[in-house]
């Protein structure tokens, strides 16, 4: 089974510090990897998909990579402000067949951006 | 205005008796899914449908119940509800099941008692 681990649990910065944030997964043979962000009480925005053959994505100050053979993919901010201040969720979706249609989550990194 | 609808957003009920939460997406995709968020335990897929009368089991299927009789509605029913069914739970659809992102609902937070 799927396992996807994020670290750090939690990350707190002064505002315009740039950041990583870490999600490894036990099976490589994935379809693709997401990052989503999740406020308080709110449901999940997707941020970035990443497909399987491709090395990165990058979507305005953020910019996600992914090492399908090591099993990792990171999420780089740049230039963090408070309104960065969510849950981040990675999410992978397993190639296998009888498993297609699942979805794993990480337990999610909580970043707090102070001004 | 594209989105995944779910009613109701807040519920409190007592064990045992039957519910529904109701998933509704506008946007014609074909791929459905329901979770649920524990603290500590993060995201749990419990039911996903591929397209109209196809499901299949997520992670945490036992106790829940879904159907898929029309591409844009994925209800969950919980047919006798216990204690450790409290959570939030999630709706989220996608155009192709595979290839591309997942948009969510706002999420139904669920108290039985």
């Amino acid at each position: 089974k799927q396992e996807v681990t994020q670290i750090p649990a939690a990350l707190s910065v002064p505002e315009g510090e740039n950041l990583v944030l870490n999600c490894s997964f036990t099976d490589s043979a994935i379809y693709n990897l997401q990052w989503f962000r999740q406020d308080p009480g709110k449901g999940l925005t997707s941020l970035l998909l990443i497909q399987s053959s491709q090395r990165e994505q990058t979507s305005g100050r953020l910019n996600a990579s992914l090492d399908k053979s090591s099993g990792r993919s990171t999420l780089y901010i740049a230039a963090s402000q408070p309104g960065d201040s969510a849950t981040y969720l990675c999410a992978v979706r397993p190639v296998r067949g009888s498993t297609l249609g699942r979805l794993y989550f990480g337990r999610g990194t909580q970043l707090t951006v102070w001004p | 205005e594209a989105q995944v609808t779910q009613n109701p957003r807040y519920l409190i009920t007592v064990t045992g008796k039957k519910l529904t939460v109701t998933c509704s997406q506008n946007m014609n995709h074909e791929y459905m899914s329901w979770y649920r968020q524990d603290p500590g335990l993060g995201l749990r897929q419990i039911y996903y449908s591929m397209n109209v009368e196809v499901t299949d089991k997520g992670d945490v299927p036992e106790g829940y119940k879904v159907s898929r009789k029309e591409k844009r509605n994925f209800p969950l029913i919980l047919e006798s509800p216990s204690p450790n069914q409290t959570s939030l739970y999630f709706c989220a659809s996608s155009l192709i099941p595979l290839q591309e992102t997942q948009y969510f609902g706002p999420g139904t937070r669920l108290l039985v008692l």
